[in-house]
């Protein structure tokens, strides 16, 4: 089945560490994102990549880094700088851009815990 | 710039009653609306869409008609059921500076009772 896979589905991590969430999609799309979503907010866009080898920082990237370099995976690093990680994180992605009228297709989302 | 303003939750009903949650929204340029739904613990799901004004998009008996001149893009069923309870979020996309821009409301929290 074609589809986004997020692992782990939930990690917990000690303050100072460095973690990094996986994002492994299928689709064959050519753009991904990240989003992180706290309780009663929206989704707010951390990173996204129109192409790979390519991404560009979005609303809320501080802290976080990402890499591209397989058009199938999108892994986001969540550093030590980030200074309130806990949060659910979602990854998206959808078909080249301006071919389609911006609809995402989401993964299942990973909860983070900052113990 | 682009903004989505929904009604605020929780919305309770009970099952086999009229839904309606409100969205607007401001946006520069032409935008695409959506509905997704998120179910408890899991990432979210296309609902519906509309890319142009006047648009209905509908799907698994939910209703939402694109309406320019109010900026609106409200969600409707006429019968919930117990498994619609779920967060349903209203969001538009544009074109903005050679890239497309997803912009997301908070959410609504809507649990239907038996």
């Amino acid at each position: 089945d074609g589809g986004i896979t997020q692992s782990p589905k939930y990690l917990f991590r000690k303050e100072g560490q460095n973690v990094t969430l996986s994002c492994e999609q299928n689709l064959n799309h050519d753009a991904m994102y990240w989003y992180r979503q706290d309780p009663g907010q929206g989704l707010r866009l951390i990173y996204y990549s129109q192409i790979v080898n390519d991404f560009q920082k979005g609303d809320i990237a501080e802290g976080y880094s990402v890499s591209r370099e397989k058009k199938e995976s999108f892994p986001l690093t969540v550093t030590s700088a980030q200074k309130n990680p806990t949060a659910f994180y979602l990854c998206a992605s959808s078909p080249r851009q301006g071919s389609n009228t911006g609809e995402l297709f989401f993964g299942e989302g990973s909860r983070l815990t900052v113990l | 710039g682009n903004s989505v303003t929904q009604m605020e939750g929780p919305v309770t009903l009970s099952e086999e009653a009229f839904l309606t949650i409100n969205c607007t929204y401001t946006a520069t340029g032409y935008p695409s609306l959506f509905w997704y739904v998120q179910y408890p613990g899991e990432g979210l799901q296309l609902l519906l869409k509309a890319t142009k004004a006047d648009d209905k998009g509908s799907n698994k008996g939910f209703e939402a008609t694109y309406r320019k001149e109010t900026t609106s893009f409200h969600l409707e069923k006429g019968s919930v059921q117990v498994s619609d309870s779920a967060v349903y979020f209203c969001a538009l996309s544009t074109m903005d500076t050679g890239r497309r821009a997803l912009t997301f409301g908070s959410g609504t929290r809507l649990q239907v009772q038996p």
